[in-house]
């Protein structure tokens, strides 16, 4: 079984502070895929990042930043200097073998960035 | 290219009708899921599909039919509607197992 975890429901941040969004997966295989989507106020869910299982490099992408750590299940995404424009809901998602690769969302994380 | 378009944006359904979610993909892809989205529950599986004329159920498939004649085209049946249908919908493909999936922009569904 497949499982993620966004242990945060809500963030709550003033525009360029750093925000750290948490993401803990379970899986027993050791080929799998870990993503992380945005999904704007407007609706539309829109693909950020994916990673797979071989690969532990973090990953930046402008303001954006990605920490893999298979050691502690973890793949946490880090925004910077936030903009009122980051505000959205957040979801990270896991695909792997045991599962036919179909992703397993989380339940995602809000993130309210104030002028 | 559209990427995934899907119809209606907006319903609203009384109790016991039936109603066809359409979705269609323009980029070749085999793999179509369909999602359901309550809030603060993320994303459901309800449906997916590796190819056409193959489809399996998901997490929720109960109170719903697929269909996959075509590549593109992923139609998602409500029989019945009940209350517990209302909910945002999205439509997605993708080219292979693993990677990333494009949504459509989700159709909203509401029963009365």
């Amino acid at each position: 079984a497949q499982k993620v975890t966004q242990a945060q429901t809500e963030i709550s941040v003033v525009e360029k502070e750093d925000v750290t969004l948490d993401c803990v997966y379970e899986t027993r295989d050791t080929t799998y895929y870990l993503f992380w989507y945005k999904q704007p106020p407007s609706g539309e869910l829109v693909f950020l990042i994916r990673r797979n299982s071989f690969d532990e490099q973090n990953e930046i992408s402008g303001r954006y930043s990605w920490n893999f750590q298979k050691s502690t299940s973890s793949f946490n995404f880090t925004i910077t200097a936030s903009q009122v424009v980051d505000s959205a809901v957040y979801f990270c998602a896991l695909s792997e073998g045991g599962g036919s690769y179909i992703p397993t969302f989380g339940r995602g994380t809000s993130l309210i960035v104030h002028p | 290219n559209a990427g995934v378009t899907q119809t209606p944006k907006f319903r609203i359904l009384k109790i016991g009708q039936s109603m066809t979610l359409q979705c269609t993909q323009d980029m070749n892809h085999n793999y179509m899921y369909w999602y359901r989205q309550d809030p603060g529950m993320g994303l459901k599986l309800i449906y997916y599909s590796v190819g056409a004329g193959i489809t399996d159920k998901g997490e929720v498939p109960n109170g719903y039919n697929v269909s996959r004649s075509t590549t593109e085209d992923f139609p998602l049946r409500l029989e019945l509607a009940a209350p517990s249908q209302t909910s945002v919908y999205f439509c997605a493909s993708s080219s292979r197992v693993g990677n990333e999936q494009f949504f459509g922009p989700g159709t909203r569904l509401t029963v009365l």
